[in-house]
C-alpha cells in the first residue's frame, strides 16, 4: 500500500502563480522528500525534510512537515511553464539508507 | 541521471519467457533499489540492495528475484514474465550514509510490455 497519499491529483495553473500540493503519510518517518518527474524521464530529488524539522526552503521551493498531522506540503512560489511534471512525495524510512515510500503524485501544469 | 544506466531501456516479451533487466551505476553508491511505475500506483519498491550480495524484499517482490554480484551492477529478474509485469521500471541508487537524509538518484527507466 502507498505510504503517501497527495492532494490534488492534478492542477493547472498560470504562469507566476503559486503552485501547493499536499501529502499524507500513514507510518512513521525519518524523514520526507518531494520528487519530480518530467514525462518520460526518471525521478529527479527536489528536496528533504528531516522528521524533526518543520520548515524548509530551496529557491522557489517551501516545503513543510506536521508530524503530527503526518503531513506534508509542497509549495513552488512564482511557476514557469518548466514546472511542468509530476511530483511526488515519499517517506524515508528504515534503519540505514533510504526506503522510500511514494504517493501517486500530483501532475502540475503550468500554462504560459 | 547522475551516471545510471539501464537497459534495455525498451522491451517486449511474451508471457512465460525470463526477462533480465539491468542497472549500471558509476557513483561507488552502497545501495541500489528497482522500483516499478504504473497508473495509480505511483512507485513501488520491488527489492533493493545494501551491499553485495545483500538484499531484501521490497512491498511488491513477488515474481522478481534480484542478483548484485558487484558494487555497480543490479539485476532484476522476472523468472516467467506474466502481463501485469507490464510496467515502467525504474533503477535507483543512494549512498546509505545517513537514515536521515539519504537521497535518491533515479535512472531514466525501462519500459517492459509482456504480451
Amino acid at each position: 500500500s502507498q505510504q503517501g497519499e497527495e492532494d490534488p491529483q492534478a492542477l493547472s495553473i498560470q504562469e507566476g502563480e503559486n503552485a501547493t500540493m499536499n501529502c499524507s503519510y500513514k507510518t512513521s518517518i525519518n524523514n520526507l522528500q518531494w520528487y519530480r518527474q518530467n514525462s518520460g524521464r526518471g525521478l529527479v530529488h527536489l528536496i528533504l525534510i528531516r522528521s524533526n524539522e518543520r520548515e524548509k526552503h530551496s529557491g522557489r521551493l517551501r516545503v513543510t512537515l506536521d508530524t503530527s498531522k503526518k503531513s506534508s506540503s509542497l509549495l513552488i512560489t512564482a511557476s514557469r511553464a518548466a514546472d511542468t511534471a509530476s511530483y511526488f512525495c515519499a517517506g524515508g524510512s528504515g534503519t540505514s539508507g533510504s526506503r522510500l515510500t511514494f504517493g501517486e503524485g500530483t501532475q502540475l501544469t503550468v500554462n504560459p | 541521471d547522475a551516471g545510471i544506466t539501464q537497459s534495455p531501456r525498451h522491451k517486449v516479451t511474451e508471457t512465460g519467457t525470463p526477462v533480465t533487466l539491468r542497472c549500471h551505476q558509476t557513483e561507488n553508491h552502497r545501495y541500489m533499489y528497482w522500483y516499478r511505475q504504473d497508473p495509480g500506483h505511483g512507485l513501488r519498491l520491488i527489492h533493493y540492495s545494501y551491499g553485495v550480495k545483500d538484499t531484501d524484499k521490497g512491498e511488491v517482490s513477488d515474481g522478481y528475484s534480484v542478483s548484485r554480484s558487484k558494487t555497480e551492477d543490479f539485476l532484476l529478474t522476472l523468472e516467467s514474465a506474466t502481463s501485469s509485469q507490464t510496467s515502467v521500471y525504474f533503477c535507483a541508487i543512494s549512498e546509505g550514509s545517513s537514515r536521515s537524509t539519504d537521497t535518491q538518484y533515479f535512472g531514466p527507466g525501462t519500459r517492459l510490455t509482456v504480451l
